[in-house]
This record gives C-alpha cells, structure tokens and sequence, in this order.
C-alpha cells in the first residue's frame, strides 16, 4: 500500500463548479497536511496548510482533514478557469513530506 | 518577496557524466530540501538538510546523491555518473522550521540526461 494516495484524475469541471479533491494515507504519524497547486512546468506552491483534524478555510478554498479515517480533502467552491493546475496534497512528520500523485484540475469557461 | 532560486533551468548531459544542480534557499529559512518529479509522475522526496548534515533521505538517495551547502548561501545536489532514469524536474525547497509542512519551492531544475 501506498504511504499517501491521490486519484490523478484527470478531473475536468464548468467554471462555477464545486470541486472536491482527495486524499487517502496510510501513516499514522502525519501530523501536518497541505495541499499544493502546480502549474505547467512551475514549482509546486502551498495553498492551504492544516495540523492534525478539523478544517481550515481560505476565501474559495476549504480543507479538511479527519485523522481516524487518514482521509483529506480540498474543496474549491466557485472555481476559475486560473484554478486549472495540478493540485497535490501532502503530508508529513518530522523532517520530511510525502506528496500525492496530484490530480490534474480542469476548469472550462 | 523572498523566494527559493535554482540553477540551471535546464541541463542536459550524457550518460556517466556528474552534475550539480544549485538552490538558493530562502535567506532566513534553516532546513533544505531536493525533491525530483518524473515527467508524469509524482513529486518524490529525495532528502531533507538541516545544521549541516542530512536528516531524512528517501531510498531513492543512494551513494550516486550527495548534498552540500559549501557557503551559507547555496544548497546543492550532485549526482555522480547520471544514468538515464535519473531525467526528472528537480525542486529545491526550504522552511523556517522542521516538519510544519510551510515549504517553498523552487521553480525546478529539468535534467536530461542522453
């Protein structure tokens, strides 16, 4: 089993649509969770940024991370055209992150 | 604002050849990392650097890896007779602190390796 796991999509939504993107882990020990957007060719950039359980808002996007099921989830309400990018979560304890495959986002005007 | 810089852009070098890929950190900024991304695939984490000495490296880090930051400033990654599965984007990043996640990246460094 794969430490943390991503669909890599690829996911293709209307301007306008709410858009859930998931993550699965299986490591316990991940405390902090974030998710990052990468654009073509472009280093990855943090987007949101949570510890342990609960959800974090941020304008249009939401996370949420529930520890007993290792299960996050990003959520873009409202989304952009500009929010097309591959968006890649990410988990860590101690010194060193471990990233999902990243799902490929499409927003169509 | 500070941001994390990598050089070169782009390499491309022969099979057995070494390289060095360069990383400016963010200047305040006290734990280093190298990260690579297949073309394709996911970001995989190579090796984590902190107080002048590695703390965390993946199995992928083998003896053909080594990292180094030679003057204060720049942070590198050499890779010692290149094969050609070592072509991938490689990321630099950096933290303020250990383990928090809040990591800046670089723009990557694209090696080709013929």
């Amino acid at each position: 089993q794969k430490e943390v796991e991503q669909d890599p999509g690829p996911l293709s939504v209307p301007e306008g649509a709410i858009v859930s993107l998931n993550c699965t882990y299986s490591n316990s020990a991940f405390q902090y969770f974030m998710w990052y957007r990468q654009y073509s060719r472009k280093g990855p950039e943090l987007l949101m940024y949570t510890y342990s359980s609960g959800n974090k808002e941020d304008g249009r996007f939401t996370a949420q991370v529930d520890k007993s099921s290792k299960y996050i989830s990003l959520f873009i309400r409202d989304s952009q055209p500009s929010d097309s990018a591959t968006y890649l979560c990410a988990m860590s304890a101690d010194n060193d992150m471990r990233f999902g495959a990243g799902t490929r986002l499409t927003v169509k005007p | 604002e500070p941001e994390v810089t990598q050089t070169p852009s782009h390499q491309v070098t022969q099979m057995g050849q070494e390289v060095i890929l360069r990383c400016v950190p963010i200047s305040n900024h006290l734990y280093f990392y190298w990260y690579r991304q297949i073309l394709g695939q996911k970001v995989e984490f190579l090796v984590s650097f902190y107080n002048n000495e590695i703390s965390e490296k993946s199995e992928i880090f083998d003896d053909q890896f080594s990292v180094e930051r030679p003057d204060g400033s720049n942070f590198t990654l050499k890779i010692r007779s290149t094969k050609l599965e070592d072509s991938a984007m490689y990321f630099c990043a950096s933290s303020e602190a250990g383990g928090t996640g809040e990591l800046f990246f670089g723009e990557g460094s694209r090696l080709t390796v013929l």
